[in-house]
């Protein structure tokens, strides 16, 4: 079945560090790629869909300067959060969707980020 | 818009009994239908889909959902839950269209808790 790696898995950082968080589709092409928050016993929260070749569209009230997604290939779209702060610690999951219309959105592992 | 509303925060079971998840959607369009699972600190992943055809769907371990559509209800069926069966469970929507890029929209999710 279709795999999409989500790297790292968990990150421990300072106050004022940028984060970078990768998402691979490894088996397929993926023209559109979702970032999405969990915060704790919540749903995940859309925070913007990255098409391949363009830019980002963020959902409101989601900050494009920091949160910033890059989706420069068919296979990689990344996520940066800029000068992270404690109040950005949380759940961070990725998926892909394969190009045919009616194909699910595949799942990353997550990204557990947490900011001291 | 489409909005999705998951009836139960919390669901507690034995295990060998059966468990229902219920899922109510609301959609001024057609509609793809989906359940997913999520383990403790992981990703989602894909128990079923609901794209065409056949009301009843079948998916992973053991899972089935029926699609009514006059009730616009997909609830998830397991006849005899196990240990492993404990996890949080996500419906989701989207659009029933040809493109790739439309957003799921998640229910707030159920929490399954199966007890010895």
């Amino acid at each position: 079945g279709a795999v999409v790696s989500q790297h790292p898995s968990r990150v421990i950082c300072k106050s004022g560090t940028s984060v970078k968080i990768e998402c691979r589709s490894l088996d397929f092409q993926a023209t559109t790629m979702f970032w999405y928050r969990q915060f704790p016993k919540q749903s995940l929260m859309l925070m913007a869909t990255s098409n391949e070749g363009s830019k980002a569209t963020y959902e409101q009230g989601v900050e494009k300067d920091k949160f910033l997604i890059n989706h420069a290939s068919l296979t990689l779209s990344t996520l940066t959060v800029t000068s992270a702060h404690p109040e950005d610690s949380s759940f961070y999951i990725c998926s892909a969707s394969q190009p045919q219309g009616n194909q699910p959105q595949h799942f990353g592992d997550g990204t557990r980020l947490s900011i001291l | 818009a489409q909005s999705v509303t998951q009836l139960d925060s919390q669901v507690p079971v034995f295990e060998e009994a059966p468990v229902e998840l219920r899922c109510n959607y609301s959609s001024s369009v057609s509609v793809y239908l989906f359940w997913y699972v999520q383990y403790p600190n992981q990703g989602l992943q894909l128990l079923l889909k609901y794209l065409s055809g056949s009301t009843l769907v079948k998916g992973i371990n053991g899972f089935e959902a029926e699609f009514n559509k006059s009730q616009t209800s997909f609830h998830l069926r397991k006849p005899s839950v196990h240990i492993s069966d404990t996890a949080e469970y996500f419906c989701a929507v989207r659009v029933n269209s040809g493109g790739s890029n439309y957003k799921l929209t998640f229910g707030k999710g159920t929490l399954l808790t199966v007890n010895p």
